[in-house]
């Protein structure tokens, strides 16, 4: 079954730092541009960093630039969001996606997301 | 990246209505527009790409149409499963979400 299964969610107090995961089953991460998209309580949706194919290009929302560092793990085909330096308002559901780029240059969508883990940053 | 608007923030509707969901780009992005439907405690599902490409296995009353910067999501026959909040996105931005509710 393709799917993606994201861990590592829970409570951190602002200031710390977290690692969330997101487990690949039924295709390779290593052929697709993945993301982390986020959902604070009550709010839409935000797109948050993406990584490429084979790892040489990341991108972020400002927000999170210089806090936020997402890898790969090919051995596990699993991505990875570190999260540091963490505020009250990253507290939010972390969704793992997949992008669809046919053409391969530019992002159609998000065509397969995971489960969601919870993160909430609170002293 | 080229923000996108979307209108109404809510829509109140009846099985059977025929429902239509705008999406306002900034400035052209061609016809580079998804959008989904979330229910609650779910994920997002894509269920239109490239302004207009159906998804595989989202029902045909759901269609996409637009180009440049002005997008429809049009669903024919709303029924009761697609009570839900809509995003449509570009890039790396989603819109702000419908809600219809019944």
């Amino acid at each position: 079954e393709v799917q993606l299964v994201e861990s590592g969610g829970g409570l951190v107090q602002p200031g710390g730092s977290l690692t969330l995961s997101c487990a690949a089953s039924g295709f390779s991460t290593n052929n697709y541009w993945m993301s982390w998209v986020r959902q604070a309580p009550g709010r839409g949706v935000e797109w948050v960093i993406n990584l490429n194919h084979d790892g040489s290009v990341r991108s972020s929302v400002d927000s999170v630039k210089g806090r936020f560092i997402i890898s790969r793990d090919n051995a596990k085909n699993s991505v990875n969001l570190q999260m540091n330096s963490l505020r009250d308002e990253d507290t939010a559901i972390y969704y793992c996606a997949r992008e669809l780029r046919r053409g391969g240059y530019i992002n159609e969508g998000f065509d397969l997301w995971g489960q969601g883990t919870l993160v909430t940053v609170s002293s | 990246d080229i923000p996108v608007t979307q209108s109404p923030s809510t829509l109140s509707a009846f099985v059977g209505d025929r429902v239509t969901i705008t999406c306002r780009a900034s400035q052209s992005i061609n016809d580079w527009l998804a959008w989904y439907q979330q229910k609650p405690a779910q994920a997002p599902k894509l269920l239109i790409s490239k302004a207009s490409r159906l998804e595989s296995g989202v029902p045909s009353r759901f269609s996409g149409s637009g180009s440049g910067t002005e997008f429809t999501l049009t669903i024919s026959s709303l029924q009761p499963d697609d009570f839900a909040t809509y995003y449509c996105q570009h890039q790396g931005t989603f819109g702000q979400g419908t809600k219809v509710e019944i």
